[in-house]
């Protein structure tokens, strides 16, 4: 029953650093999310996959990249390190129905804590 | 764009008491409408979704939501409180033609004895 794995759980990076945190599920889903949570704000969409070997750009997009070479799996790079990027970081997949991916649940990792000096 | 309006950043309610936790969207389409329950230090999990059909909705640890187009809501209810509720909650609006969800602000619950 491992659903979304994240690793790694916690991390400290200096800034300038680069980073690259991984995302797998078991569940066979096509769609992949990776979310950022700051407090107060909800969880904001950084980037998005529709399937294997696409990338989209959410909501906040900017000092990430992304790259979803295999189906289960999804990587969030951070390529320098700002402290504004000081956050948790939730990965999440989806399924799609017969109408689409918009009624089907996400389902969330456990997160990974980044924090930047 | 689509935005949610969670009222209360935190809400305290006494064991037994009611919980109710407001969630306004809006949104120029009909939507998809789920609300989420985040424990300490863990992912979110789905408690209850809207898609099509009835207006009342039942999810999980006895949670219920009711959409009511008109006011464009959907707020959350529990009629009795447990200690184990105390958690994060959020409310998320997915539009029709989307595979994007957006959250609300997120309300924290404290149970008190």
């Amino acid at each position: 029953n491992a659903g979304v794995t994240q690793t790694p759980k916690f991390r400290v990076l200096k800034t300038g650093q680069s980073m690259t945190l991984l995302c797998a599920q078991d569940m066979n889903h096509e769609y992949m999310y990776w979310y950022r949570q700051d407090p107060g704000m909800g969880l904001r969409l950084i980037h998005y996959s529709v399937g294997e070997g696409t990338t989209a750009k959410g909501e906040v997009p900017d000092g990430y990249n992304v790259s979803r070479l295999k189906k289960q799996n999804f990587l969030l790079g951070l390529e320098s390190a700002a402290p504004s990027q000081t956050s948790v970081y939730f990965c999440a997949s989806s399924s799609v129905s017969r109408d689409g991916p918009q009624n089907q649940p996400q389902h969330f990792g456990d997160g990974t804590r980044l924090s930047i000096l | 764009a689509q935005s949610v309006t969670q009222l209360g950043s935190h809400v305290s309610v006494s064991e037994g008491a009611l919980v109710l936790l407001r969630c306004n969207y809006s949104s120029s389409v009909p939507p998809y409408l789920f609300w989420y329950v985040q424990y300490p230090n863990q992912g979110l999990q789905l408690l209850l979704k809207y898609t099509t059909g009835a207006t009342l909705v039942k999810g999980i640890n006895g949670f219920e939501a009711e959409f009511k187009k008109s006011e464009t809501s959907f707020h959350l209810t529990k009629p009795s409180a447990h200690m184990s509720d105390a958690a994060e909650y959020f409310c998320a609006v997915n539009k029709a033609a989307g595979n994007k969800l957006t959250f609300g602000g997120g309300t924290r619950v404290l149970v008190k004895p």
